[in-house]
């Protein structure tokens, strides 16, 4: 199984900040990593999937990128409405796997 | 509107049985991998099992051997029978929809995602 380590685990940020989540894969998996952003009592929702891609409708200020093992989830200026839990996949291989997951506090 | 709405979650005694199901709408259900992937209360994702449009079936390994899988692509459902639970199956299940580009280096990622449903398993 690959192996998904996020970082931070938990982070507090300023509205308007920069924030940036990393995301490292215990092999190589491409450009195969996805992002998720979920809400407490709520579903995951995609935000950015291979790699870079933005879902419709994610907001412009998230960006993804990286390639092989590590990977970056950046927030360009942080949003009240942000404030939630961020998680990257791989879908390399079976089983997908997920990593622990960053929660973003507004301060 | 793509559409998964789970159902079937509930209190279930360890070693006791629950199906749990997924109704999809608003896409062409059988021409995509469904997947079920649950997160433990407070806790993070963990996939669980996938059939693909074929058929083929996938299951992690902490539910091999007691989860099944299926469908029903006149009925546009998902299914997940869960026998022999345990305690560490509580969990929130979600029904989640794999889209995939490219043949030969294919990219996937789960989108949409039901709402979920809880299920719980005590004496």
């Amino acid at each position: 199984d690959i192996q998904m380590t996020q970082s931070p685990s938990s982070l507090f940020a300023s509205a308007g900040d920069k924030v940036t989540i990393t995301c490292r894969a215990g092999q190589t998996i491409s450009r195969c990593l996805n992002w998720y952003q979920q809400k407490p009592g709520k579903a995951p929702n995609l935000l950015i999937y291979a790699a870079s891609i933005l879902q419709s409708g994610t907001p412009s200020r998230f960006s993804g990128n990286g390639s092989g093992t590590d990977f970056n989830l950046t927030i360009s200026s942080l949003h009240p409405e942000d404030s939630a839990t961020y998680f990257c996949q791989q879908s390399y291989s079976i089983p997908r796997t997920f990593g622990q997951g960053t929660k973003v506090e507004i301060k | 509107e793509v559409h998964l709405v789970e159902s079937g979650g509930g209190l279930v005694k360890p070693g006791g049985s629950l199906r749990l199901s997924c109704a999809a709408s608003g896409f062409r259900f059988s021409s995509f991998t469904m997947n079920w992937v649950r997160q433990a209360p407070g806790k993070g994702l963990e996939w669980v099992s996938s059939i693909t449009s074929s058929g083929s079936i996938n299951y992690g390994d902490s539910v091999k051997g007691r989860f099944t899988i299926s469908r029903d692509n006149t009925k546009n459902s998902l299914y997940l029978q869960m026998d022999s639970l345990r305690a560490e199956d509580t969990a929130v299940y979600y029904c989640v929809r794999e889209l995939v580009f490219g043949v030969l280096q294919p990219l996937n990622w789960f989108d949409p995602w039901g709402q979920g449903t809880l299920v719980t398993v005590s004496s």
